[in-house]
């Protein structure tokens, strides 16, 4: 069965702080590993990732993505009270556009 | 980004009824939707896949007479709660991606149905 296992399932830090969100998963056919970050609505859609150990960024946020040890991270630096929110970690399989998707983290971030 | 809208946000109606939720990707065409649920402080949980122009497939658990999905254009998937009940209450989500190969997949603003 597939699956995705998302740590800390919580958090919480202050402000300025860097934070280390962690993703493993076990799935037949990986495709492509997502990260989403989920405030009071649905999700909105942060980084894809598909081949191992290139860096995507996109302001404080970072991610990398291992294929060989299964596991991708997020790094969010000099966090903000807006970081504060769920971070989904989903896992894309070849042969259908499915996603299959961990817990969350939820990040706290205090002034 | 693709976009993809939801209506309505939010619905709020009587035990017994039906409720319709539309779901549309506004810039891009999708012969694939995702229709999601999510439970308070839990992760999305997958209902079904809506595919343009035939039958939706449904996971395992979640009744296909209860949740019927139509997706009738290559922009437009519709879930229908049927006969709904105070435990039909949850946050639902649609997701469609712009099927190019890369899989990313796009959310809906999300619909917050509530059954009294």
């Amino acid at each position: 069965e597939d699956k995705v296992v998302q740590s800390p399932l919580s958090l919480v830090v202050h402000e300025g702080d860097t934070v280390t969100l962690n993703c493993s998963y076990e799935v037949t056919n990986f495709r492509s590993l997502l990260w989403y970050k989920q405030e009071k609505k649905a999700p909105t859609f942060l980084f894809m990732l598909t081949s191992s150990g290139i860096e995507k960024k996109s302001g404080r946020l970072s991610s990398i993505l291992d294929k060989k040890e299964l596991f991708s991270i997020l790094n969010i630096t000099a966090t903000q009270t807006g970081d504060s929110a769920i971070y989904l970690c989903a896992v894309g399989v070849i042969s259908n556009e499915k996603l299959v998707f961990g817990k969350g983290t939820k990040l706290t971030v205090n002034p | 980004g693709a976009v993809v809208s939801q209506h309505p946000s939010r619905v709020i109606c009587k035990s017994g009824t039906s409720v319709k939720i539309e779901c549309r990707s506004l810039d891009f065409q999708a012969t694939t939707m995702f229709w999601y649920r999510q439970f308070p402080k839990q992760s999305l949980m997958l209902m079904a896949t809506s595919n343009e122009g035939s039958k939706a497939t449904y996971e395992q658990g979640v009744e296909k007479d209860k949740f019927l999905i139509n997706h009738a254009s290559l922009t437009l998937s519709t879930l229908t709660v049927t006969s709904a009940h105070p435990e039909d209450s949850s946050f639902y989500i649609c997701s469609a991606g712009p099927g190019t190969g890369d899989y990313e997949q796009y959310f809906g603003p999300g619909t917050r149905l509530t059954v009294t």
